[in-house]
């Protein structure tokens, strides 16, 4: 069974420049997370999808970040512009739904690490 | 709301010996799962173990077991036989089911070093 896919796993970028991460969740999970983790801390969701509807975007500097999910599949995470504070590993997770037979654990995909000068 | 509290940034063992990490929530639910989640440097997440709530028997797995006392809402995980390639952050979740789908929340983390 194929992983939960990233792309690209590094990024260097200058501040007030944008970025698109790329994301492509198990075969059959319905639920796709977004999270930042910033050095030494735990993960903070960003926005989290069922299928192609956003579930939970509380968390999300709309102001210049944004994220899709078409077709209910892959997902992409954009921030326009960056700033210093962006610099983090963004993860991306997928999970089944309740009542879901794809397995119910949260899987992890191997993360992008964003440095922002 | 739910939280999660590891209280314990920084952990070491020797090789070979067995350390417990600790964590405690905070949920007003009966119903749940709480996971253990281990981040080597690498820094791909994967899980260790996981625990339902409404099982009074705790979870193992191999060398890995946990110590659930649900009403006191501690969680902590046990390590046995610690090896080099335990060295990671691990990071205790809790899991809810809302809404038809499942929130995640996560604590900061203990960093477990491994001593030769």
């Amino acid at each position: 069974e194929a992983g939960v896919a990233q792309s690209p796993r590094y990024k260097i970028i200058e501040k007030r420049q944008s970025v698109a991460f790329w994301c492509n969740p198990i075969s059959g999970h319905a639920t796709l997370y977004w999270y930042q983790q910033i050095l030494g801390q735990g993960p903070k969701l960003l926005i989290q999808f069922q299928n192609n509807g956003v579930v939970d975007d509380s968390q999300l500097p709309k102001d210049r970040f944004s994220a899709e999910r078409l077709k209910g599949v892959d997902s992409t995470l954009k921030i326009q512009p960056a700033k210093l504070e962006d610099s983090a590993v963004y993860l991306c997770a997928s999970s089944s739904t309740p009542g879901g037979s794809v397995g119910y654990e949260q899987y992890f995909g191997p993360g992008t690490r964003l440095t922002v000068t | 709301a739910q939280t999660v509290t590891q209280s314990q940034p920084e952990m070491s063992v020797q090789e070979a010996e067995t350390v417990t990490l600790s964590c405690t929530y905070d949920t007003s639910e009966s119903d749940y799962y709480l996971f253990w989640y281990k981040q080597p440097p690498s820094r791909q997440m994967i899980l260790v173990i996981r625990q339902e709530a409404y099982k009074q028997q705790n979870a193992t797995e191999n060398r890995f077991s946990v110590n659930f006392q649900k009403a006191a809402k501690s969680f902590s995980l046990k390590i046995s036989d610690s090896q080099l390639g335990d060295a990671a952050m691990y990071f205790c979740a809790y899991r809810l089911a809302s809404g038809g789908t499942y929130k995640y929340i996560f604590g900061t983390g203990t960093r477990l070093k491994v001593l030769a």
